[in-house]
């Protein structure tokens, strides 16, 4: 299967922004959806893992969600920062692909 | 402090090969699957192998899979990837990353060692 993502996103500080994932075949809910953020010259963090837990250390402004209905997962950043602007990619597995990546959004902070 | 440190990255000609390694410390790498994700140059992430634990189970992704092998040495907490066959589009950042061992993701990454396949 795929995960498809928007190439890019752009917001205003302080507003809030939502990233999809949308899920080519077999059910979003099926399996984890991890959610990484990367800086430009930075390696990968996780912000997200199993749909909507938050790793200590990362802000409350973060949350996930799944949406059986549209088969994707969302991540949604709110009061945005210029920090938080970063590549941001999902990711989720089945039992014939351990890892399967997004191709990633673009985050603008403007 | 987890500290994932990779090595042997460089310029290789087209079916050359390359042996990248990663050294680990700050948590109990003989408990701990342990993957390599590579990112071309301005592209996004890619999964390339997990193994398992003890080494008994290794896994690869489509564009690798015959050509790269994974491989773990627990005693000196390093892990590996033999590079055989290397393609232009192999050129990446190769990034030597751990599972949670309680969660489904990458919960640390090391650096990064950038391989550059080119004559």
């Amino acid at each position: 299967f795929m995960l498809t993502q928007p190439h890019s996103v752009s917001e205003s500080p302080g507003k809030t922004v939502t990233i999809s994932c949308t899920r080519s075949s077999g059910s979003i809910a099926s399996n984890f959806v991890q959610w990484y953020q990367q800086r430009p010259g930075s390696s990968p963090t996780t912000v997200i893992y199993e749909d909507n837990l938050r790793p200590s250390g990362v802000p409350d402004r973060f949350s996930g969600s799944i949406d059986s209905s549209s088969n994707s997962a969302s991540l949604t950043i709110s009061g945005l920062r210029t920090e938080d602007e970063a590549d941001y990619y999902c990711q989720s597995y089945d039992r014939s692909n351990p890892v399967i990546f997004g191709g990633g959004t673009r985050l603008t902070v403007l | 402090e987890v500290q994932l440190v990779e090595s042997g990255g460089g310029l290789v000609q087209p079916g050359g090969s390359l042996r990248l390694s990663c050294v680990a410390s700050g948590f109990m790498f003989s408990r701990s699957w342990m993957s390599w994700v590579r990112q071309a140059p301005g592209k996004g992430l890619e999964w390339v192998a997990n193994i398992n634990q003890d080494g008994s189970e290794k896994k690869y992704g489509d564009s690798v899979r015959g050509r790269f092998t994974i491989s773990r040495d627990n005693a000196g907490n390093s892990l590996y990837v033999q590079m055989n066959s290397l393609r232009a589009e192999d050129t990446a950042v190769y990034y030597c990353a751990r599972l949670g061992a309680a969660r489904p993701d990458f919960d640390f990454w090391g650096q990064g060692t950038l391989v550059t396949v080119s004559s």
